[in-house]
């Protein structure tokens, strides 16, 4: 079945370090890939995404990864901040067009002071 | 902005009970979308709907029910709540024209 296996569980780095998180789809008709942030006691937001027809997206000290060839996408945050603490989501998109999502199992990020 | 309000941030209920949890959108968006968020097994499909009354189950739709009958609100009931159901479970929409998912506060559901 569809399937997003999502690396490391944890993370820690020192604050000013980057960090970079990956994830693996099953499904090779995911065309669609959104990370979300989810901070202590709220909801998961949006942080970045990227389609299937792009390699890279950049946003500031965020930036996204694809390589559809090897089924792999990694988040990459730069320059990290307590403020970055948080666990983070990756996601693939389920073919059926009614934009649903299958969800990794998420990452928990501490920035060390 | 979205913006998805869920009804209750905290819930405490006995087993047995029948418990509904309430999600509102304050736009006219299609589809909304149910999960539950447990550690180590990321965030799972319960049930989707795309329209008002029209619902479709997910991953794990066992022992939950669905119901839309206007299309700003879509409710989530645990017929006869069990402890394996204590989670925290999210609520989610998307416009219908852009992939993209904005989830709502969560409520955290203990099952006593």
């Amino acid at each position: 079945g569809e399937n997003v296996e999502q690396h490391p569980s944890t993370l820690s780095v020192q604050e000013g370090d980057s960090a970079v998180i990956k994830c693996t789809y099953s499904d090779s008709a995911s065309n669609y890939f959104p990370w979300y942030k989810q901070e202590l006691g709220k909801g998961p937001q949006l942080i970045i995404d990227i389609r299937s027809n792009v390699g890279e997206k950049k946003d500031q000290r965020i930036a996204v990864t694809l390589n559809k060839t090897a089924k792999h996408f990694s988040l990459h945050i730069t320059e990290t901040q307590p403020e970055d603490s948080a666990v983070y989501f990756c996601a693939a998109s389920r073919v059926g067009g009614t934009y649903k999502y299958i969800f990794g199992t998420g990452t928990r990020l501490k920035v060390l002071a | 902005d979205v913006k998805v309000t869920q009804s209750s941030r905290y819930l405490v209920k006995r087993t047995g009970e029948k418990v509904f949890l309430e999600c509102v959108q304050d736009m006219d968006h299609e589809n909304m979308f149910w999960y539950r968020q447990d550690p180590g097994l990321g965030l799972r499909l319960i049930y989707f709907s795309y329209d008002v009354k029209m619902k479709e189950k997910g991953d794990i739709p066992e022992g939950y029910s669905v119901s839309r009958e206007k299309k700003e609100r879509f409710s989530l009931i645990l017929e006869s709540a069990s402890t394996n159901q204590t989670s925290m479970y999210l609520c989610a929409i998307n416009t219908g024209t852009k992939e993209t998912q904005y989830f709502g506060p969560g409520t955290r559901l203990l099952v006593l």
